[in-house]
């Protein structure tokens, strides 16, 4: 069966402006989460979905946002760009939870 | 406060030989573990995961870890290496009720060297 899809791979943005990421998750997982890895930081979580709602949200400033489709499908936004939001971006989708993530990819953001 | 602390940041080792690679968690109520792989440019890996029950968990590509209550750890081992084991390691903690939030390791890199 088809994996996590992320889309766009590599994504290149000036600071100051916005970016909206797209994760396709595994037909029937209705979990979705999001986690940014950086050098320096490791892999941290920013969000977690399911059924449409948020349920739990990481540390991070509120320029990062996200959402669920009713198809489960998900989408991160991050406005007002700083340098330090270079990283890569994993979705990782899941039937519940407990059973494991499965990662996508990611997608690399590199801002200038 | 949940806390998974892997003990190496790099691990050398040459091809054929064992690996241990560690990982200590930290949490005051039940937690579930995975390990996970991370190739070059790609996402992670699902290596193997401990919910509950035997305390020996075996995974994909011959890997398997121990989850030791007492201790708090959960290292995992290969019998015999390859250069494609190659990659770096991620242990990740989860807490029940805890809405699938997953606290990773800071990684272990580990090097096979022919």
């Amino acid at each position: 069966k088809a994996g996590v899809t992320q889309t766009p791979r590599y994504l290149i943005k000036t600071r100051g402006q916005q970016v909206t990421l797209s994760c396709s998750p595994i037909s029937g997982h209705r979990s979705v989460s999001w986690y940014q890895q950086t050098p320096g930081q490791g892999l941290q979580f920013l969000f977690e979905y399911f059924s449409e709602t948020q349920r739990n949200k990481g540390n991070f400033p509120g320029r990062f946002s996200g959402r669920q489709f009713s198809n489960s499908r998900s989408e991160m936004n991050v406005s007002t760009l700083e340098l330090g939001d270079s990283a890569l971006y994993l979705c990782a989708s899941s039937v519940g939870g407990r059973d494991g993530y499965t990662f996508g990819s990611g997608t690399r953001l590199t801002v200038v | 406060a949940q806390s998974v602390t892997q003990l190496d940041s790099q691990v050398p080792v040459f091809e054929e030989a064992p690996v241990e690679l560690r990982c200590n968690y930290s949490s005051s109520v039940s937690v579930y573990l995975f390990w996970y792989v991370q190739y070059p440019n790609q996402g992670l890996q699902l290596l193997l995961k401990y919910l509950s029950g035997s305390t020996l968990v075996k995974g994909i590509n011959g890997f398997e870890a121990e989850f030791n209550k007492s201790q708090t750890s959960f290292h995992l081992r290969k019998p015999s290496v390859h250069i494609s084991d190659t990659a770096e390691y991620f242990c990740a903690s989860g807490v029940s009720g805890g809405y699938n939030k997953l606290i990773f390791g800071a990684g272990t890199r580990l090097a096979v060297h022919p």
